[in-house]
């Protein structure tokens, strides 16, 4: 079945630091890729998706790129705020019509410190 | 601006009582979601449904049920909540027909049940 694997955190860092929250992911086909966000006591909002190989969703200055040959979706941002401080959730959905059935990873804790 | 609203953002109740959970969604989304999120667990689903009157078990049904009289409605049901059920509960909707558009999901309700 499909599965998606993050690493584990807490994450802690400076502020201005560069982030990095590995994501790798087992799927037949081609899925479709996201990170999620999650700030302290809300829901989780789209961060940023990729529908295809080489692909790269970026916003709010967080890239990924989608690779194939290493499946993997690693989300990075170049310096961090402490308003980033969040859970951050990679998810797959099955290739094929609509994102059926998301595939949620465990989550990230991020917090940045001032 | 798009939204999904889950009607309580914390609730507590007592074991044995029966509780609703009640989402709606102003997006005419044709699948909704509900997932409980505990920590170091992530996210898992416990009902989904693709229609009106439609209904399909996620991964972890039991205890659970679900109503789906109205497009926007997606309501969740503990019929005898006990303790193993506190926990973040979330509502999530999404349109198929849009591709990998991703999920939106509502802010959250916390249940404790004591």
């Amino acid at each position: 079945g499909n599965s998606v694997t993050q690493m584990e955190g807490p994450v802690t860092l400076s502020e201005e630091a560069f982030l990095t929250i590995n994501c790798t992911y087992t799927a037949t086909g081609y899925p479709s890729l996201f990170w999620y966000v999650q700030y302290p006591g809300e829901g989780l909002q789209l961060l940023l998706k990729a529908t295809k190989a080489d692909d790269k969703g970026s916003n709010k200055g967080f890239e990924a790129t989608y690779r194939k040959e290493t499946t993997s979706f690693h989300l990075e941002k170049g310096s961090v705020q402490v308003s980033d401080s969040a859970v951050y959730f990679c998810a797959l959905a099955p290739s094929g019509a609509g994102s059926y059935q998301l595939t949620f990873g465990k989550g990230t804790k991020l917090s940045v410190i001032p | 601006d798009v939204k999904v609203t889950q009607s309580s953002r914390y609730l507590v109740k007592r074991t044995g009582e029966k509780v609703f959970l009640e989402c709606v969604q102003d997006m005419d989304h044709e699948n909704m979601f509900w997932y409980r999120q505990d920590p170091g667990l992530g996210l898992r689903l416990i009902y989904f449904s693709y229609d009106v009157k439609m209904k399909e078990k996620g991964d972890i049904p039991e205890g659970y049920s679900v109503s789906r009289e109205k497009k926007e409605r997606f309501s969740l049901i503990l019929e005898s909540a006990s303790t193993n059920q506190t926990s973040m509960y979330l509502c999530a909707s999404e349109n198929p027909g849009q591709g990998a558009s991703g999920y939106t999901f509502g802010s959250g309700t916390r249940l404790t049940v004591v």
